[in-house]
């Protein structure tokens, strides 16, 4: 049973450019959720998306950043002219139905992106 | 707004024996659960112990437990017979159910086992 897929699992990218950052959910999880730890810190929520819809974006940046959960496919999390402040983990977690009562949230491995 | 709060940015502790890591949380809400997860220096986050606000048993998992106190909001993990593998940052995180499964996090504490 495979858990949540991350990758890759660094990104290097020059000031301007775009970063993308995968993340596949573990069987049967319909749920995703996006969080960006800076240096040093606890993880901060971005984005909380279903199967084609973003449910709650209120940790997103308003500019640059955006999220998609493909009907079919990887979850992506999109940064467009990444600045050196962007630099960070990002961390995909994923669970099932929030109709139940969820009592993990499982965690990717995160992909490291740091801008130069 | 929900709010996590981890007072102790780092602390030492003899291999065998207890830490416990202090964790207190702020909400108005009454349905929530909390987490503690532990993030070693490969930067994995590893789930070790969930506790929800109308469970009345402390969580125990293996060597975890949780001292849930509901009327002082804490929620400290335990670390019985500390190995050496236990070194490692370890953070503290609320779930709300009326907003989602999201979690919001602690700032960490940094636990050193020496030998």
């Amino acid at each position: 049973n495979a858990g949540v897929m991350q990758n890759p699992r660094h990104l290097v990218r020059r000031r301007g450019q775009e970063a993308r950052l995968r993340c596949s959910p573990m069987k049967g999880h319909s749920h995703v959720y996006w969080y960006r730890q800076l240096p040093e810190e606890g993880l901060k929520f971005m984005v909380y998306l279903q199967k084609e819809n973003i449910i709650d974006e209120s940790g997103m940046p308003k500019e640059r950043f955006s999220a998609e959960f493909p009907k079919e496919g990887p979850s992506i999390l999109r940064i467009q002219q990444v600045v050196r402040g962007d630099s960070a983990a990002y961390f995909c977690a994923s669970s099932p139905e929030t109709g139940v009562v969820v009592k993990t949230q499982y965690f990717g491995p995160g992909t490291r992106l740091l801008v130069l | 707004a929900q709010k996590i709060t981890q007072t102790q940015p780092g602390m030492f502790v003899q291999e065998k024996e207890a830490v416990t890591l202090d964790c207190t949380y702020d909400t108005s809400d009454q349905s929530y659960g909390l987490f503690w997860y532990k993030q070693p220096s490969s930067g994995e986050m590893i789930f070790l112990i969930y506790q929800g606000s109308y469970d009345e048993q402390n969580a125990t998992e293996g060597r975890y437990s949780l001292n849930f106190q509901k009327a002082r909001k804490s929620a400290n993990l335990v670390i019985s017979a500390s190995q050496l593998g236990d070194s490692a940052m370890y953070f503290c995180a609320m779930r709300l159910k009326a907003a989602g499964n999201k979690l919001t996090f602690g700032g960490g504490t940094r636990v050193l086992v020496k030998p």
